[in-house]
């Protein structure tokens, strides 16, 4: 697609249910990034893919947080057993950028709000 | 330890006027400086951008700076229009783990009165 998709737009749960939020990246873009932006703050990074592989969980903040990209495009972010202070916009981005000196930016989703009641 | 500050979370201009908005780094092997701006439900989208090997960058009414010694950058934007209401993060990168990972400032919020 033309640029960074994201679903649920709204995700309501209840706390101590499970959620999937889906990202599907621009068509080419090897490099996917999740981050979480809580109210009146910015982004913060969770998890890096390039490709398949996570390269980088260092943010992912309990091991409640899983993210997976198995075939190198879809990415998902679980989160189990949710809690209230999971409430936040969870922020999908994809970029084109393959190494040192190529550094392009990234193209953001229009996120999922997600409200732990 | 917030590596990106934007210490001012709001400003008020007036159309036409220009609009600045200020972002502190603290970590020196950040090479790589965004703006993004963002309208309420959706992603930020990109604005402008600046490398560390330059100090100005220019596109269009959008004008960042960067001032490595003082590890401080600005983002002005001449004349300012309504529509430039929004929030902007400044965002610093480095690369590491294969990639360029973005660290964002907190935002600002910026009002443009007619």
């Amino acid at each position: 697609g033309a640029g960074v998709s994201q679903s649920p737009r709204y995700k309501v749960a209840k706390r101590g249910q499970d959620v999937a939020l889906r990202c599907d990246p621009i068509s080419g873009h090897v490099s996917l990034f999740w981050y979480q932006q809580a109210l009146g703050q910015g982004p913060e990074f969770l998890t890096y893919f390039q490709n398949e592989a996570q390269l980088d969980k260092s943010g992912l903040p309990s091991d409640r947080f899983f993210a997976e990209r198995p075939e190198g495009s879809v990415s998902t972010l679980k989160i189990q057993r949710t809690q209230q202070e999971d409430s936040a916009v969870y922020l999908c981005a994809s970029s084109f950028s393959r190494g040192p000196g190529q550094n392009y930016g990234y193209t953001f989703g229009s996120g999922t709000r997600l409200t732990v009641v | 330890d917030q590596q990106v500050k934007q210490n001012s979370p709001s400003l008020s201009v007036q159309e036409g006027r220009i609009s600045i908005l200020n972002c502190d780094y603290t970590n020196s092997m950040f090479d790589y400086f965004l703006w993004y701006k963002k309208y309420p439900a959706e992603g930020p989208t990109f604005l402008i951008s600046i490398s560390s090997i330059k100090d100005k960058n220019e596109d269009g009414r959008f004008t960042v700076f960067l001032n490595k010694s003082a590890k401080h950058l600005s983002l002005h934007i001449v004349p300012s229009q309504p529509g430039d209401s929004a929030v902007y993060f400044c965002a610093a990168s480095a690369y590491t783990s294969g990639t360029y990972k973005y660290i964002f400032g907190t935002g600002t919020r910026l009002k443009v009165l007619a």
